[in-house]
């Protein structure tokens, strides 16, 4: 069964500060691993999407990297705005199967 | 681009009450999502289908069914609605093959079952 977990469950960091979400899962044998951000009563929202074959994605002030050997992927977010508040969730792709972290929910103080 | 569309948004149920939960998609794709999210617990995966006419349980199945009535449409039934099962169910689609297995979500049901 596949485990996927995100540390830290919440982090609060200054406005500016770059922030550095982590995601582990214990199958390695992902067929991708997706980046979502939950705003506070709302849907998901895919930020990025990594392929197993891929090392990292980056989209604007984001980048994600991914490590399957180890299973590990790491969000980091740059110069963070107070519009970054929300929780964000990873989740891994397996036999057709997507499987969830319980998120990591981030709060950037102006 | 509607994406994902659940109906309905809201709903409150008394125990024992039956419903069913729709979601349609127009992406084309073959992968279909159930899943219920409750605080603290993050998404746990109810069933999902991985092709039209497939269906397979995720992580609690237990009190749901589902159907897979053509590519487009995945629906979620409660026969018998107990407080437990109060909840956000969010439905997600995701295509198959490389390049084309980013999974979208719809806007989410709020269920109470009082």
């Amino acid at each position: 069964k596949q485990e996927v977990t995100q540390i830290p469950a919440a982090l609060s960091v200054p406005e500016g500060e770059n922030l550095v979400l982590n995601c582990s899962f214990t199958d390695s044998a992902i067929y991708n691993l997706q980046w979502f951000r939950q705003d506070p009563g709302k849907g998901l929202t895919s930020l990025l999407l990594i392929q197993s074959s891929q090392r990292e994605q980056t989209s604007g002030r984001l980048n994600a990297s991914l490590d399957k050997s180890s299973g590990r992927s790491t969000l980091y977010i740059a110069a963070s705005q107070p519009g970054d508040s929300a929780t964000y969730l990873c989740a891994v792709l397996v036999d057709y199967k997507l499987s969830f972290g319980a998120g990591t929910t981030v709060t950037v103080r102006a | 681009n509607a994406g994902v569309t659940q109906t309905p948004k809201f709903q409150v149920l008394k125990t024992g009450q039956s419903m069913t939960l729709q979601c349609a998609q127009d992406m084309n794709h073959n992968s279909m999502y159930w899943y219920r999210q409750d605080p603290g617990m993050g998404l746990r995966l109810i069933y999902y289908s991985a092709s039209e006419g497939t269906t397979d349980k995720g992580e609690v199945p237990n009190g749901y069914n589902v159907s897979r009535l053509n590519k487009r449409e995945f629906s979620l039934r409660l026969e018998s609605a107990a407080p437990s099962q109060t909840s956000v169910y969010f439905c997600a689609s995701s295509g198959q093959g490389a390049g084309n297995t980013e999974a979208f979500f719809g806007q989410g049901t709020r269920l109470t079952v009082v």
